[in-house]
């Protein structure tokens, strides 16, 4: 059962061009949504992350989009750069108590090209 | 620059065999969590530790165990290696909240 569905599975985008990667949950008690930047050979790195109390996070380039109804959520490179190429991979947890299991999507890999 | 170091970097072993990977958090860090990624998929979550307490399991087999150690160090242990055991094995730590950093991983290939 795959709890948090990625799409698309890769994409290709222009040097300044906007790159939009998408995730659907399932679990409506999943209440942390991160999203995680990977290089080849690095562990997966945390980029940036909501909650589902706001529709909306920005950081920089990066923009969270998050819609609780739909249960879905979104990522939005701005002005992609060549340094962005890499796996970003979306994910889920419940907060409470201790346990901070990361639910992951199959992940996105993204080439910029200059 | 992570703060979370695991070794070693590159491990093959036999089918059948028994493996220990390990991982050094960040000091102040109480929570260590492990996770298997195998080629071109998301990481999976296969157990957390703590306060060198398991407190959370996926759904991976008894003979995938772990510790975790007061000086913020733990291990994962593989035993009966299968080929499907081959993967990038992940280890995150945090002290609380949604911070997590992980290492870069222990790749482990199985023949």
């Amino acid at each position: 059962q795959q709890q948090v569905k990625q799409s698309p599975q890769s994409l290709i985008v222009q040097k300044g061009g906007i790159s939009i990667i998408n995730c659907a949950y399932e679990n409506t008690a999943f209440d942390y949504f991160p999203w995680y930047q990977q290089f080849p050979g690095k562990g997966p790195a945390l980029l940036i992350a909501i909650r589902p109390d706001v529709s909306e996070k920005k950081e920089g380039r990066f923009t969270i989009s998050f819609n609780k109804s739909a249960k879905q959520f979104s990522l939005h490179i701005m002005d992609s750069q060549p340094g962005d190429s890499a796996t970003y991979f979306c994910a889920a947890s419940i907060s409470g108590g201790s346990n901070y299991k990361l639910t992951f999507g199959k992940g996105t890999l993204l080439t910029v090209n200059p | 620059e992570t703060g979370v170091t695991q070794s070693p970097t590159h491990l093959i072993k036999t089918r059948g065999q028994q493996v220990t990977l390990r991982c050094s958090s960040q000091s102040g860090h109480n929570t260590v969590s492990w996770y298997q990624q195998a080629l071109g998929q998301g990481p999976q979550f296969i157990f957390q530790y703590y306060r060198e307490e398991e407190n959370g399991r996926g759904n991976f087999p008894p003979r995938f165990s772990g510790l975790q150690f007061p000086n913020y160090s733990s291990e994962l242990n593989v035993n009966a290696l299968e080929l499907d055991d081959s993967a990038l094995y992940l280890c995150a730590s945090g002290s609380g909240g949604y911070g997590y950093t992980f290492g870069s991983g222990t790749r482990l290939t199985v023949v």
